[in-house]
C-alpha cells in the first residue's frame, strides 16, 4: 500500500537558521497537505498542493510538489521559537490519505 | 464559528474493558474521520463516515469500530482493549474529505492499564 515517509525525524536549529523537511510517497498523489501541531496541541492546517511541481509561500514557509507528484517539502527560513512543534505532511491517493510520521521541530533562542 | 469537540479529553481504562469517544464536528460538515497518534507510529487513519455510512477505513482489527449519526456527530468504539491502545484518538471534520482540509479536535487521550 502507499507509504508516505517523512524526513528528518527531528531537527534542532538555532533561531535565525533555516529547516527544511521532506516527504516522500511511493505511489504518485493527487494532492498533499502538510499540518503543523504544537506540542500538547492538535493538527492545524497550513497548506494543501495539488499541481505538479506546484509552489506555494506563507510569510517564511515555502511549500513545493514534485514533479512527479511522488515528493514535497516545507521549507521555514529564518526560523523563529514560534516555529516549534512537529510537521505533518499527508498524502492522498485515490481514498487513502496517509501521514507521514512527521518533523520535530526545535528552535532555541 | 465553533471547532471540532471532542469528549471526553481523557480517559483511563483497564486492559479488557471498552472505551466509547465521541466527536462533534464544525457545523456543516458532514465527514468525520479519526485518527490514532502514538509517538511511535504517528497518524494513522482509522475510518472515515460521510452522510452515516463509512466510506474509508484504516487498517484496524475489527476492535476499532465507528458510527456517525444524522447530526454528523461520530463515535468511535474499542473494544477488549489492549495496553497498546493507549494513545491520542484524534477527530477531523471536513467539508470533503477526499479533497479538503481536516480540522482537528483537541483529542481524546486514552491510557490502557
Amino acid at each position: 500500500g502507499q507509504q508516505v515517509m517523512q524526513i528528518p525525524q527531528y531537527q534542532h536549529v538555532q533561531e535565525g537558521e533555516d529547516f527544511t523537511t521532506y516527504c516522500n510517497s511511493s505511489t504518485t498523489l493527487s494532492n498533499i497537505q502538510w499540518y503543523k501541531q504544537r506540542p500538547g496541541g492538535h493538527p492545524v492546517f497550513l497548506i494543501q498542493l495539488v499541481k505538479s511541481g506546484e509552489v506555494k509561500k506563507q510569510k517564511r514557509l515555502t511549500f513545493q510538489f514534485g514533479e512527479a507528484k511522488k515528493n514535497s517539502s516545507l521549507h521555514i527560513t529564518a526560523t523563529q521559537t514560534t516555529d516549534v512543534g512537529t510537521y505533518f505532511c499527508a498524502g492522498r491517493s485515490g481514498y487513502a490519505l496517509n501521514f507521514g510520521k512527521g518533523t520535530s521541530l526545535l528552535v532555541t533562542p | 464559528k465553533a471547532g471540532v469537540t471532542q469528549t471526553p479529553r481523557y480517559l483511563i481504562k483497564t486492559r479488557g474493558q471498552q472505551v466509547t469517544l465521541s466527536c462533534s464536528p464544525i457545523s456543516g460538515h458532514r465527514s468525520v474521520s479519526w485518527y490514532q497518534q502514538t509517538p511511535g507510529q504517528g497518524l494513522q487513519f482509522l475510518f472515515e463516515y460521510f452522510s452515516e455510512t463509512q466510506r474509508n477505513k484504516g487498517n484496524f482489527p475489527g476492535r476499532f469500530s465507528g458510527r456517525q449519526f444524522s447530526n454528523s456527530r461520530s463515535e468511535m468504539n474499542v473494544s477488549t482493549l489492549e495496553l497498546g491502545d493507549s494513545a491520542l484518538y484524534l477527530c477531523a471534520s471536513s467539508l470533503d474529505w477526499s479533497t479538503g482540509e481536516l480540522f482537528f479536535g483537541e483529542g481524546s487521550r486514552l491510557t490502557v492499564l
